[in-house]
């Protein structure tokens, strides 16, 4: 049972390059997640899924856009990456338990934008 | 005003002592309440959670909650230096929500 995985763990990329961030959950979980945290800003929410084949905004949803491929998977794009989207992403699943939903979090991928 | 409040630190405290972290909140709608622990470089590990008032123990960890004065707090007993990192305070928007709010966590460090 791997719980969340992320890939890649590390990326550079040089402004304008566009890349997707793959996260895999194996817990059969509905919801899933993406984050970014940045050192004192804590962990902003991205976007979210609350099913396969919904997804909805979070906090900081500009220049991102996100796929939920299968219950499974759920990828995030960045089209034109900015030095302003360097940070360290979490993916994260979670399923209802006692009227509420806990979050299991994927390793992360550190990204560097040049 | 923010609206998961934690105090940054760090908070430096002395092996075998009960080590006390504090967070506020602001939608008082809120229900559910979350600890998280972040070691250097990895991800944040779920180790409490919260619902009704009063306080919660497992093991070494006891969370209390109080919604009338929108606090939720989390006590470490006997700290060990393998508590040392980062402690995340996490609260649910609004009433059945999914989508989670985190403070920006509070740096706990253990002296040996």
């Amino acid at each position: 049972n791997a719980g969340v995985t992320q890939t890649p763990k590390f990326q550079v990329l040089k402004t304008g390059q566009s890349m997707t961030l793959q996260c895999a959950q194996d817990m059969n979980h509905n919801s899933m997640y993406w984050y970014r945290q940045d050192p004192g800003m804590g962990l902003r929410l991205i976007y979210y899924s609350a099913s396969e084949g919904t997804t909805d905004k979070g906090e900081v949803p500009n220049g991102y856009n996100v796929s939920r491929l299968n219950k499974r998977e759920f990828s995030l794009r960045l089209e034109s990456a900015a030095p302003s989207q360097t940070s360290v992403y979490f993916c994260a699943s979670s399923e209802k338990v006692r009227g509420s939903y806990e979050q299991y979090f994927g390793p992360g991928t550190r990204l560097t934008v040049t | 005003q923010k609206e998961v409040e934690q105090n940054s630190g760090p908070l430096s405290v002395p092996e075998g002592a009960i080590a006390s972290l504090n967070c506020t909140y602001s939608d008082r709608v809120s229900q559910s309440f979350f600890w998280y622990r972040q070691y250097s470089g990895k991800s944040p590990e779920l180790i409490m959670s919260i619902y009704s008032n009063g306080d919660k123990e497992d093991g070494r960890f006891t969370a209390q909650l109080n919604k009338a004065s929108q606090y939720v707090s989390l006590l470490i007993r006997d700290s060990q230096p393998s508590d040392s990192a980062t402690y995340l305070c996490a609260v649910t928007l609004g009433q059945g929500a999914q989508k989670l709010v985190f403070g920006q966590g509070t740096r706990l460090t253990i002296n040996p």
